[in-house]
């Protein structure tokens, strides 16, 4: 059975600050892994997909990178801004459905 | 080009009525799924929709049903609703390919939190 596990579970860091999330899961045979911002009590935003077939995405200050093999994902947020604070969570796709971390919640103080 | 939407994004209700839940996905997508968030579980998967076919089901008692529209849109309905149900419902949709393969983006709702009394 897929577990997706994501540490820490909250982190504050002052504005201006690189960080990084991570997330692993348990069984490699994945289709996808999708990584989604969730500002409280709003919905999922999608930030980056990266295919079973690719090491790593980039969008602007994101960047996420995926090794199948060893079961890990990190998203490596450069300069942080207050804006960033939100729950970032990772989701792998195995058939039609997606598994869920239960996030990181990340708060950047200015 | 418009997200995909959720109706009502509020309610309430009392144990042991039902529910109907709305969500009408991106336009040109094909699969809508359907997950509920609560503090303690996380997001889990409930069922998903390819064609007005459930294709997939989650770990969750036959109170929870759906199905999907030739537009694609799709409902969730929750029956003889528990203190439980509380919850965040989310819908998602993404593309499909020919081969009906789904190994594309979700995209999701805002959602409906439900509230139980």
């Amino acid at each position: 059975k897929q577990e997706v596990t994501q540490i820490p579970a909250a982190l504050s860091v002052p504005e201006g600050e690189n960080l990084v999330l991570n997330c692993s899961f348990t069984d490699s045979a994945i289709y996808n892994l999708q990584w989604f911002r969730q500002d409280p009590g709003k919905g999922l935003t999608s930030l980056l997909l990266i295919q079973s077939s690719q090491r790593e995405q980039t969008s602007g200050r994101l960047n996420a990178s995926l090794d199948k093999s060893s079961g890990r994902s990190t998203l490596y947020i450069a300069a942080s801004q207050p804006g960033d604070s939100a729950t970032y969570l990772c989701a792998v796709k195995a058939g039609t459905a997606l598994i869920f971390g239960k996030g990181t919640t990340l708060s950047v103080s200015s | 080009k418009a997200g995909v939407t959720q109706t009502p994004r509020y309610l309430i209700k009392t144990r042991g009525q039902q529910v109907t839940l709305s969500c009408s996905p991106i336009s040109g997508h094909r699969s809508v799924s359907w997950y509920q968030q609560t503090p303690g579980q996380g997001l889990q998967f409930l069922f998903e929709y390819f064609s007005e076919t459930q294709r997939n089901k989650g770990n969750f008692p036959g109170r929870f049903s759906g199905r999907q529209f030739s537009n694609s849109r799709s409902e969730m309905n929750v029956s003889t609703l528990e203190l439980g149900d509380s919850a965040l419902y989310l819908c998602a949709s993404s593309l499909v390919s020919i081969s009906g393969l789904n190994t594309g983006e979700l995209f999701f709702g805002e959602g409906s939190r439900l509230t139980v009394l």
